[in-house]
């Protein structure tokens, strides 16, 4: 089975602290992904990686960086984080489209357990 | 842009009895279609994938069906149990960039 392990369940950080989420997965995937998930705005990527030392922003990059310096881990930075970061971080991968066979369960995505931050 | 809507927002049935979850997109042009279950405060389960070359996929009381020119699909749950109770999410993946993009999910309780 595939795993996806996100390094914390829970943290708890103060305004303007330099925060860093981890993910790391076990099967070899080529994409990795960082969403958030917010009450009543659903799941939004942040950012997401193609290959080492790749990635593309989301639809909200704006306050966060990535690092992807191994392929089985994908980083998340708060640079200065703020109380409206306040959320459900959640990683994901999947195989990728380029390494696969090239059909749709290629990109069949699977999740970490997620990380509850909280900004005070 | 690819949008994803779930409706209704949230559903309660009886125990026993089967249900059906509503997923719409409005761009055809995707690889698949993934429905992942997540109870509070977890992360997200797939419970079944469909390639958008396929009509419908089984798992156990799970059937998820998939029509890729109206853009919906659904979710079948035969028999339910209290142990259904949690948030359905659809996520479809787009063609030409692999992203997934979510609806905002469907609350599903069974009662007891």
């Amino acid at each position: 089975d595939v795993k996806v392990t996100q390094s914390s369940r829970y943290l708890v950080k103060r305004t303007g602290e330099k925060v860093f989420l981890e993910c790391v997965q076990d099967m070899d995937h080529e994409n990795m992904f960082w969403y958030r998930q917010d009450p009543g705005l659903g799941l939004r990527l942040i950012y997401f990686s193609y290959d080492v030392k790749m990635k593309e922003k989301g639809d909200i990059p704006e306050g966060y960086s990535v690092s992807r310096e191994k392929k089985e881990r994908f980083s998340l930075i708060l640079e200065s984080a703020s109380t409206n970061q306040t959320s459900m971080y959640l990683c994901a991968s999947s195989l990728g489209l380029s390494w696969g066979s090239g059909v749709g369960e290629d990109t069949e995505a699977f999740f970490g357990q997620g990380t509850r931050l909280t900004v005070v | 842009k690819q949008e994803v809507t779930q409706i209704p927002a949230a559903l309660s049935v009886p125990e026993g009895e089967n249900l059906v979850l509503n997923c719409s997109f409005t761009d055809s042009a995707i690889y698949n279609l993934q429905w992942f279950r997540q109870d509070p405060g977890k992360g997200l389960t797939s419970l079944l994938l469909i390639q958008s070359s396929q009509r419908e996929q089984t798992s156990g009381r799970l059937n998820a069906s998939l029509d890729k020119s109206s853009g919906r699909s659904t979710l079948y749950i035969a028999a339910s149990q209290p142990g259904d109770s949690a948030t359905y999410l659809c996520a479809v993946t787009n063609f030409g960039n692999e992203k997934l993009t979510f609806g905002t999910g469907t609350r599903l309780t069974i009662i007891p």
